[in-house]
């Protein structure tokens, strides 16, 4: 069955680096692939999606990348700031290109002033 | 439009009784979701309808709960009897089917069985 992964739990970086966090996923490669951030105590937020056909998206400071050979999306905040902390979490579809999203457990960012 | 709106907020029960859990999404999204999310095994997904029906309810743990979309802005989740280990986050989330567009999700309810 399809299984999402996202490498790190925790990603501690400086004001102003940037962040780059890793999401794999096994056996087919989805239609799409989201990223959601997440605050505590909220629901996720959506922030992007990037297609099959689209190596890379950017809005604002956020930029995804997608490699269906590596089965890989990372996902970058250049410029970080403190209120960028959160936990983001990937998603992908399962059962085609439709369907139920299943997501990748987060990684929880701090930016330290 | 004030987004997908979920009560309660939190929710404490004794175990064994009946826990219900409302939701209702964004007018116009064809789709709704229930997702729990643990520390442990993250968000799963529980049940999805389409349009009302449900599609896939696989991810139901048991017997013990239910779900129902009556209508379009109006979706509850039941645990009975509810157990300890039910205890979690749980989210519904709506969007418009089969154009991959981002899921809307509510705040969640957070349910503590005791």
């Amino acid at each position: 069955s399809q299984k999402i992964e996202q490498n790190s739990e925790a990603l501690n970086i400086q004001e102003g680096k940037t962040a780059t966090l890793t999401c794999n996923y096994t056996n087919y490669s989805p239609a799409y692939l989201q990223w959601y951030r997440q605050d505590p105590g909220r629901g996720p937020v959506f922030l992007l999606l990037i297609r099959e056909n689209e190596k890379e998206k950017r809005k604002e400071r956020l930029k995804v990348t997608f490699d269906t050979t590596l089965k890989q999306s990372l996902f970058h905040i250049t410029a970080s700031q403190p209120a960028d902390s959160a936990t983001y979490l990937c998603a992908i579809p399962y059962g085609g290109s439709q369907g139920n999203l299943i997501f990748g457990k987060g990684t929880k960012l701090s930016v330290k002033p | 439009d004030a987004g997908v709106i979920q009560s309660p907020r939190h929710e404490v029960t004794e175990m064994g009784q009946e826990v219900t859990l409302r939701c209702k999404p964004i007018s116009g999204h064809n789709s709704l979701f229930w997702y729990r999310q643990t520390m442990m095994r993250g968000l799963e997904l529980l049940i999805y309808f389409n349009n009302n029906v449900p599609i896939d309810d696989s991810g139901m743990p048991e017997d013990r709960f239910s779900a129902k979309m009556p209508n379009a802005s109006f979706s509850t989740l039941k645990i009975q009897p509810s157990e300890p280990r039910d205890s979690a986050v749980y989210f519904c989330a709506s969007s418009l089917a089969q154009t991959g567009q981002g899921y809307t999700f509510g705040s969640g309810t957070r349910l503590t069985v005791v």
